[in-house]
């Protein structure tokens, strides 16, 4: 069965640090990895897309890596910001079958 | 704002009963997804439509069906509701078929079943 596996769970970090976030995967075969940012009840937003050729992708704060021999990805926020308070999600994309599959998401809360 | 559309943003109906959801994609996007995302829970893909056709299921209920028309947007049917299919309901849409082409997410529209 594949499974995208998110940790920690949630977090608390202070305002202007830095933090990662892990997700761990057993989908096979592989096509693109994908990290989302979701406020509470609202859609997710892309932050970044990864395929399998690719080591490291930024966007702005957020740095995402990838290692594909161990199925691990991080997420790395630098200089957090209140408004990164929310819920992260890695979602991976199976190639043959074009699903998805979610993680539940790391909940982090940036604290004044 | 994603440009994609969902309607309605709330929807409160009895057990039993069959609602519509209704996702309207950015101009030009040819498939939708549609997930569920329970209370406190992971997003769960349901299906994928592209251009018309279904693409991919996923952890979809036989009371769940779904179809995408010839302007593209797309339907999402729920029948013989049950308490547990309260969730907000997205759609996303992405412009090409290929899994490494950006999705893009509505603001969900939130089921509530009693």
């Amino acid at each position: 069965k594949n499974q995208v596996e998110q940790s920690p769970q949630s977090l608390i970090i202070l305002e202007g640090k830095n933090c990662t976030l892990q997700c761990n995967y057993t989908v096979s075969p592989f096509s693109n990895l994908r990290w989302y940012k979701q406020d509470t009840g609202r859609g997710p937003v892309s932050l970044t897309i990864m395929t399998f050729s690719e080591n490291t992708k930024s966007n702005g704060r957020y740095t995402a890596t990838l290692d594909a021999d161990t199925k691990q990805s991080s997420l790395h926020i630098t200089a957090s910001q209140l408004s990164d308070s929310a819920s992260y999600i890695c979602v991976v994309i199976n190639t043959n079958a074009g699903k998805s599959t979610f993680g539940d998401g790391t909940t982090l809360t940036v604290k004044p | 704002d994603s440009g994609v559309t969902q309607t309605p943003k709330h929807l409160i109906t009895a057990t039993g009963q069959r609602v519509t959801l209704r996702c309207s994609p950015r101009s030009g996007d040819l498939s939708v997804y549609w997930y569920q995302q329970s209370l406190d829970q992971g997003l769960q893909f349901l299906i994928h439509y592209y251009n018309g056709e279904e693409r991919a299921k996923g952890n979809i209920l036989e009371r769940f069906s779904a179809q995408q028309f010839p302007d593209l947007h797309s339907e999402l049917n729920l029948s013989s509701l049950e308490l547990g299919d309260s969730a907000l309901y997205f759609c996303a849409s992405s412009a090409l078929d290929s899994g490494n082409t950006e999705a893009f997410f509505g603001q969900g529209t939130r089921l509530t079943v009693v």
